[in-house]
């Protein structure tokens, strides 16, 4: 059983295009990470959101935690080549150190 | 936040061998994570690696197949023995520090990508 699903699970956009990706759960989770990874890297670390309905801003990227704290998103504003990577988001809930990964969302940029 | 160097950073095997992938952190760490990742796939926790101590595997990992060594706070190995192909992954090594939060944030090395052939 997937605790955490991401849509879409691949995503294939122009330079300049806007997106969001999800990432939901049935399951409350006391914070919830998104990471970046680009091909032959380790997933790096892009926030950590841990308030319901928490809003934060990286540059272009624009992360959301859902008021019951089951969901997430991320929208990029015009995308650029170098956004390119497999997005992830991982859960964390309380008692447990070790957090839950979503599957994932692969997005591609064309220049 | 932790520097974690991964080595190798990439290896084609044959099947029935085994490799040894070592983790090294810039500060001293009580627990290392080791992850598989296949294609398509979420990250899955192959087990815990505690200084001192057994490592502690998930469900579905079993130490014969998955030796881990953790000699110091460090430093940890991971073994992937008597290699098939469906052992062609990436193998990912993590340590966690608690965010400004104080919520836990995980820190990946580079990752080991796994050919078996």
């Amino acid at each position: 059983t997937q605790l955490l699903e991401q849509s879409p699970q691949f995503l294939s956009i122009q330079e300049g295009e806007n997106l969001t990706v999800y990432c939901n759960s049935s399951s409350v989770f006391s914070s919830l990470q998104w990471y970046r990874q680009e091909p032959g890297e380790g997933p790096v670390l892009l926030v950590t959101v841990v308030t319901g309905g928490e809003v934060k801003k990286l540059k272009r990227l624009t992360f959301q935690f859902g008021d019951a704290r089951k969901d997430s998103s991320l929208h990029i504003t015009a995308a650029q080549t170098g956004d390119t990577g497999l997005y992830l988001c991982a859960g964390s809930q309380g008692g447990s150190y070790i957090p839950t990964f979503g599957r994932g969302t692969s997005l591609i940029v064309h220049p | 936040s932790a520097v974690i160097s991964q080595k190798p950073s990439r290896d084609i095997c044959q099947r029935g061998t085994s490799l040894t992938i070592q983790c090294q952190v810039d500060s001293q760490v009580t627990m290392m994570f080791w992850y598989r990742q296949q294609p398509g796939q979420s990250l899955t926790l192959i087990a815990t690696a505690n200084q001192g101590s057994e490592a502690t595997y998930e469900s579905g990992f079993v130490i014969d197949k998955f030796p881990i060594s953790r000699p110091n706070l460090t430093f940890s190995t991971l073994t992937v023995s008597n290699m098939s192909p469906e052992d062609s992954s990436i193998y990912l090594c993590s340590v966690e520090e608690a965010g400004r939060s104080g919520n836990t944030e995980a820190f990946f090395g580079q990752g080991t990508r796994l050919t078996v052939v």
